[in-house]
């Protein structure tokens, strides 16, 4: 199992360019987020998804647009970057149950807007 | 938005020393704790997902105790080793969550001096 991959690595926009980041996880789990990680902010959950089709805002939204078409992929787009969108972007994943279960990381994708 | 905090936010400790540190979080409306490890240039690795009020968890060398009544998580390592570097980050999880959205703390970073 792949776990929780996600596509770029690492890019480079210019202000005003878009881009799509893709996380796909191999889980079969319900539940997944993207966050961002920016010095001394730890991380902040921009959106997030119960399931395929469905997805809701998370603390900071602005600026981000995704979709769930796929249960196992989740798009994160950026319509116009700005430099303030500079950061590292995680995806996660976690399963629905009884239990609170833990998230699942991906390795992050490095994103830098000149 | 919810306030978790960590202390210290670093922490410099020789091989062989024990060590622990603090994540706070509202008393109110507790359903899960967890903590992660994150590596440098890795992705957070879930370490516990705590419940239950004077819960303790262990995993080798380290260990995590929960008092959700006055909120706050302890996490130990025992006899701390080089590989033990990393960033700990504790998330609380509040009941009647749509999602399982965490809100994270902001790490204790642990380095190790050999």
């Amino acid at each position: 199992n792949a776990g929780v991959t996600q596509t770029p690595k690492f890019r480079v926009l210019k202000t005003g360019q878009s881009m799509t980041l893709l996380c796909a996880q191999d889980m079969n789990h319900e539940y997944m987020y993207w966050y961002r990680q920016d010095p001394g902010m730890g991380l902040r959950l921009i959106h997030y998804s119960v399931g395929e089709g469905t997805t809701a805002k998370g603390e900071v939204p602005d600026g981000y647009n995704v979709s769930r078409l796929k249960k196992q992929n989740f798009l994160l787009g950026l319509e116009s970057a700005a430099p303030s969108q500079t950061s590292v972007y995680f995806c996660a994943s976690s399963f629905r149950g009884l239990v609170p279960a833990p998230q699942y990381f991906g390795p992050g994708t490095r994103l830098l807007v000149l | 938005i919810l306030n978790v905090e960590q202390s210290p936010q670093s922490l410099h400790v020789q091989e062989g020393d024990s060590t622990n540190f603090t994540c706070s979080f509202p008393s109110s409306n507790f359903y899960a704790l967890h903590w992660y490890r994150w590596e440098t240039a890795k992705s957070p690795e879930a370490l516990f997902v705590m419940t239950l009020n004077g819960d303790e968890k262990k995993k080798g060398r380290i260990s995590a105790t929960l008092n959700t009544k006055e909120g706050y998580s302890y996490l130990y390592i025992k006899g701390s080793q080089p590989e033990d570097s990393a960033t700990y980050l504790c998330a609380f999880l509040p009941y009647n969550n749509a999602g399982n959205m965490l809100t994270f703390g902001g790490g204790t970073r642990l380095m190790v001096k050999p």
